[in-house]
């Protein structure tokens, strides 16, 4: 199984669509889960930080299932500049350091 | 707002050659980190540094590679003798801290191919 698996993708939806995104990970012993954008050939950029009580920021609502370590994004009413990858990572926190572990990412189209 | 940056955007080097990758990460931060991507392939953690040591590598981060802080604002990774399989995007990436919800914050990459 790999550590972090994602929806392959892509989705393609109208503007105005909401769309959820899905990402399981494998190490029940993970601590910190995230999701990142990443636009063509770009860096990752930091969305939101994922919370066992769930977050919501704006149009995006993150959650986490720790009992089936899953983690959900979701983007309401979307945006042609929505488009992008989404990359679900989670922190590996081991011996006081931590790396981040990514999934595959899942690519998003709004179209008009 | 703070960013972590990164010299140079593109490097095209030939096998065998040496390359040195440079970033500054965000001043206040402690733990800084490369990952790389494979064009089409997702982003993989190489390297965690702090305090001036090497906390955690990977399997890809072999005896080739190296990281080095020279001074109090640079962070480097080190290629010593490139493959063609070191074609990627490599990301630098800083944080505060490191317990469990600390996040990471990743610098525009430096694409390198290597011919």
């Amino acid at each position: 199984r790999k550590e972090v698996e994602q929806d392959p993708g892509p989705f393609n939806v109208p503007e105005g669509a909401t769309v959820a995104f899905n990402c399981t990970y494998s190490n029940s012993a993970s601590q910190s889960f995230f999701w990142y954008r990443q636009d063509c050939r770009k860096e990752p950029k930091l969305l939101m930080s994922v919370y066992s009580s769930g977050n919501e920021d704006g149009r995006f609502t993150a959650q986490l299932n720790r009992a089936s370590q899953y983690i959900s994004l979701l983007i309401r009413d979307s945006k042609l500049s929505d488009s992008a990858t989404y990359l679900c990572a989670v922190g590996a926190f081991s011996g006081g350091y931590n790396k981040l572990i990514f999934g595959a990412g899942t690519r998003l189209a709004v179209h008009p | 707002e703070p960013e972590v940056t990164q010299t140079p955007s593109h490097q095209v080097t030939q096998m065998g050659q040496e390359v040195i990758l440079r970033c500054v990460p965000i001043s206040n931060h402690l733990y800084f980190y490369w990952y790389r991507q494979i064009l089409g392939q997702k982003v993989e953690f190489l390297v965690s540094f702090y305090n001036n040591e090497i906390s955690e590598k990977s399997e890809i981060f072999d005896d080739q590679f190296s990281v080095e802080r020279p001074d109090g604002s640079n962070f480097t990774l080190k290629i010593r003798s490139t493959k063609l399989e070191d074609s990627a995007m490599y990301f630098c990436a800083s944080s505060t801290r490191l317990a469990g919800s600390e996040t990471q914050y990743f610098g525009p990459g430096t694409r390198l191919l290597v011919l």
